[in-house]
């Protein structure tokens, strides 16, 4: 119950495509949802964070949007550059304690 | 503002020498600190985190562990490296209203 499941495991995309990545949650007390992103060599660092009261979140070419009552999260990431190119990790938590659960990992690849 | 700082960045150890990587917090007090690894190519893996001083609670059953002897200061250390201890090594931080994790650089760490 504590797990957040992402997928896929990898992505590629052509430059200008819009990938998506998803994750799913059963722990219905979780009340924070962000996204890392994380390029070789460096720690991950938050790209977007979304609370359940909302249903999508956008800052520049990043989305999250958000389905409570199927409890599922996604990434989308619009007009996608080779520069996006990283792993993506969604995360879950409950605001009590700030331990975030993570998901596993998306490795993107957008092509020129 | 808050930064965290995490050294060395990379190190070569040879198996059965002893390990102390080092991470501090600025610009915030009572922070909760981790320590994650990330094999390659793979997902994060918590370690140990503290809530306070002297406060450590370990995932993961290995022969490592962590001390915090001072509220901004986290230490990771092993007795004894394995060639199995090789892998990224990450500190974070979060508390008060910084709810997201904010990591460190990392330290890569092979056992030779």
């Amino acid at each position: 119950q504590q797990q957040v499941k992402q997928s896929p495991q990898s992505l590629i995309v052509q430059k200008g495509g819009i990938p998506i990545i998803n994750c799913a949650y059963e722990n219905t007390a979780f009340d924070y949802f962000p996204w890392y992103q994380q390029f070789p060599g460096k720690g991950p660092a938050l790209l977007i964070a979304i609370r359940p009261d909302v249903s999508e979140k956008k800052e520049g070419r990043f989305t999250i949007s958000f389905n409570k009552s199927a409890k599922q999260f996604s990434l989308h990431i619009m007009d996608s550059q080779p520069g996006d190119s990283a792993t993506y990790f969604c995360a879950a938590s409950t605001g009590s304690n700030y331990q975030l659960i993570w998901g596993a990992g998306t490795k993107l690849i957008i092509k020129p | 503002s808050q930064t965290i700082h995490q050294w060395p960045a990379t190190l070569v150890q040879p198996v059965g020498s002893p390990l102390s990587l080092e991470c501090t917090v600025e610009g915030t007090s009572n922070p909760n600190l981790y320590w994650y690894r990330q094999a390659a190519g793979r997902g994060l893996q918590l370690l140990f985190y503290s809530v306070g001083i002297g406060q450590i609670s370990s995932e993961v059953p290995q022969n490592l562990s962590a001390s915090r002897p001072q509220d901004r200061q986290f230490i990771l250390s092993s007795k004894k490296l394995l060639l199995s201890d090789s892998g990224f090594y990450l500190c974070a931080w979060t508390g008060g209203s910084n709810y997201g994790y904010t990591f460190g650089s990392g330290t890569r760490l092979t056992v030779v």
